[in-house]
């Protein structure tokens, strides 16, 4: 079964403590992507990889890294959270933009 | 970057009604495709439809692309409650490498 798996779920954290979220898919997909969603604002990309080791900005990629070390592995990481970064987030893969892209179940984040 | 804007932002109607849902966008396009987010949950794919296509069918969806005027449509016929949800749009256009989406189309079917 196709999976995207996305921890954790929910997390409340406190400014400045660093986090990452993780991202695993199953399907070998080379395209993973993170965005997030605000009310009001929609769905934003944050980041993109189209391979291993080749990652690249969206929309809004300030005060967050990720790394792909690893094709199933694309993990979101905020280094110094701050209370506008509380939002949810999802990841996405596809084998390239031409076909269909899955998402995950999304992880709620709020910093305090 | 290019965003798809969904319309209307809302709509309510009665079970078994049909719905429709449009999407316009702003520069060309190589795919649309149309997801579906129950509240607060993951996004659901629903139909990627190909800048050469016009029309494509999935059980009870129908999603129209007309490239000319950078529109689509969603259709669900015979609305069931089950299908309260956002719905949105996303497009990839030529030279981009991101997806990006409308803001979505709140509908609620009433039992």
């Amino acid at each position: 079964e196709a999976q995207v798996t996305q921890n954790p779920r929910y997390l409340i954290t406190v400014t400045g403590k660093k986090l990452t979220v993780t991202c695993s898919q199953n399907m070998n997909h080379e395209y993973m992507s993170w965005y997030r969603q605000d009310p009001g604002l929609g769905l934003r990309q944050i980041y993109y990889s189209m391979n291993v080791e080749v990652t690249d900005k969206g929309d809004v990629p300030e005060g967050y890294k990720v790394s792909r070390k690893e094709k199933r592995n694309f993990p979101l990481i905020l280094e110094s959270p701050s209370p506008n970064q509380t939002s949810l987030y999802f990841c996405a893969t596809g084998q390239g933009l031409g076909n269909t892209i899955y998402f995950g179940e999304g992880s709620w984040l709020t910093v305090v | 970057s290019q965003q798809g804007e969904e319309d209307p932002q809302a709509l309510s109607i009665q079970e078994g009604e049909n719905a429709t849902m449009n999407c316009s966008y702003k520069t060309s396009i190589n795919n649309l495709q149309w997801y579906r987010q129950n509240s607060g949950r993951g996004l659901v794919h629903l139909i990627l439809i190909r800048s050469n296509e016009r029309e494509k069918h999935s059980g009870r969806l129908r999603v129209t692309l007309d490239t000319s005027k950078k529109s689509s449509s969603l259709l669900i016929t015979a609305s069931r409650a089950a299908d309260t949800a956002s719905y949105f749009c996303a497009t990839d256009g030529t030279g981009y490498s991101t997806l990006t989406f409308g803001k979505g189309t709140m509908l609620l079917v009433s039992p």
